[in-house]
């Protein structure tokens, strides 16, 4: 496997369900990141993690928990969701979480559908 | 705030040239990227340019005006595999990525 991994690539649960999704880089990078994409607007950027650190939350609700066990691997755990948060949910790494050249290489994406 | 603006949509013939617009608002500056993401998959890099002018990469060029907030993407003898959504995505003054909502650009043969 090279690049940024993601499973499951699709992904349909009901609102009481919990799911985790997985996201797997091989690129030796230091940052981790989670982002929502919905069609037609810009990419929102959910959580980031540096060194397996938390360094960003920006207000996300509770019902989306993140967890990154070491710097290769994230994964987003997901609860009680509601059908409004069906979207593109897509996992990036870079060689660090600053900087102003901090090129993100992208995983494909989970096509998540909430009933 | 901070914003991008993007077109959301734009056509185009194959082999003829197109240029997509950015223009952004935002705290800062710290460089610019340009994305680009088929459908159902990653957005992957195109070009960043932090210094105002035109960089050159085969068929796609980026150009970037600091003054005036203003950045385009140009792509050349177009293919129809060139039809794809386009992002624009902003460096601020906190080292944060500010995303445009995209350019979808559908190439006709």
């Amino acid at each position: 496997e090279t690049g940024v991994t993601q499973t499951p690539r699709h992904l349909v649960m009901g609102m009481t369900n919990k799911k985790s999704l997985k996201c797997e880089q091989h690129l030796g990078h230091n940052a981790m990141y989670w982002y929502k994409q919905s069609a037609k607007k810009p990419l929102e950027l959910m959580f980031v993690y540096s060194l397996e650190e938390r360094v960003e939350n920006n207000s996300v609700p509770s019902r989306f928990s993140p967890e990154c066990p070491n710097s290769s691997h994230l994964f987003l755990h997901l609860h009680t969701l509601q059908p409004e948060d069906s979207a593109l949910y897509l996992c990036a790494s870079s060689q660090t979480s600053g900087g102003s050249y901090n090129e993100q290489f992208f995983g494909p994406g989970t096509r998540l559908t909430v009933l | 705030g901070q914003n991008i603006d993007q077109p959301t949509e734009m056509t185009a013939t194959e082999g003829a040239i197109v240029q997509i617009n950015c223009t952004y608002q935002t705290s800062g500056f710290n460089g610019l990227f340009w994305y680009q993401q088929h459908a159902g998959e990653a957005p992957t890099f195109l070009s960043y340019n932090v210094l105002d002018g035109l960089e050159e990469k085969g068929r796609f060029s980026s150009f970037l005006s600091r003054s005036k907030g203003y950045s385009y993407l140009l792509l050349k003898e177009l293919q129809m595999k060139d039809s794809a959504s386009y992002l624009c995505a902003v460096v601020d003054s906190n080292y944060q990525l500010i995303w445009g909502a995209g350019t979808k650009l559908i190439i006709k043969p």
